[in-house]
């Protein structure tokens, strides 16, 4: 199973940038790196999904080394409303679902 | 659209009485999760359904847990005989078609609370 690692907790600033590394080193071939917000009493929301390299959406970038082992999810500029608690998974839902592990997150405090 | 909801939002009950809780997936899609998150923990998978497949049942705690899907759309997770440690809040997921590089959709989940 790919077990991921990232940090309990972060603190950061408005108008900062916020970076959060995520270690995967059993990562599969077939797995992708997926990255979810959850605020409290809600379900997890998608932020940004990638295989290799970098990807970049209109909220995130995710920055992903050759060796695919580890990912790191960048906000930029955050703000209040990005408190949150982020869950890095890998693996690969088409085959197998259950192997998909959410851990327990990194809580991000922003503040003003 | 409208996205995956589930019912109840809140459930309070007594222990050893059954529960059944409700999930309305994205309408066409054809995978459906179930995941159950302890207070300040993360997700712990349950059960997967995905199309007329039979389900991955891997993550069910106990016989006492059991799920269903009819038709192909709205699922019902049921608990027998509820424990208390069986309060947690109880989320489901829908996606496409299950396939590669897919992303899940949560329900915003049903708390559930054994006295």
């Amino acid at each position: 199973l790919a077990k991921t690692t990232q940090p309990i907790s972060m603190d950061s600033y408005e108008g900062q940038e916020v970076n959060i590394t995520c270690s995967h080193n059993n990562i599969a071939t077939n797995d992708y790196i997926t990255w979810y917000q959850q605020f409290p009493s809600q379900g997890p929301r998608f932020i940004i999904q990638g295989y290799k390299t970098k990807v970049t959406n209109e909220v995130a970038s995710l920055f992903i080394p050759a060796d695919r082992k580890s990912s790191t999810l960048s906000l930029p500029r955050v703000s209040l409303s990005d408190t949150a608690v982020y869950y890095c998974l890998v693996g690969d839902i088409g085959s197998s679902a259950s192997k998909i592990i959410f851990g327990s997150g990194t809580r991000l405090s922003i503040r003003p | 659209g409208a996205g995956v909801s589930q019912s109840p939002s809140n459930k309070v009950t007594e222990k050893g009485k059954d529960v059944e809780l409700r999930c309305d997936p994205i309408s066409g899609h054809t995978a459906l999760y179930w995941y159950r998150q302890s207070l300040g923990q993360g997700l712990e998978f349950l059960i997967y359904f995905q199309g007329n497949s039979a389900p991955d049942k891997s993550g069910l705690p106990s016989d006492r847990f059991s799920a269903e899907r009819t038709g192909g759309s709205v699922s019902t997770l049921t608990i027998q005989r509820t424990q208390q440690e069986d309060s947690a809040v109880y989320l489901c997921a829908s996606s496409g078609a299950g396939t590669t590089g897919e992303t899940q959709y949560f329900g915003p989940g049903t708390r559930l609370l054994v006295l």
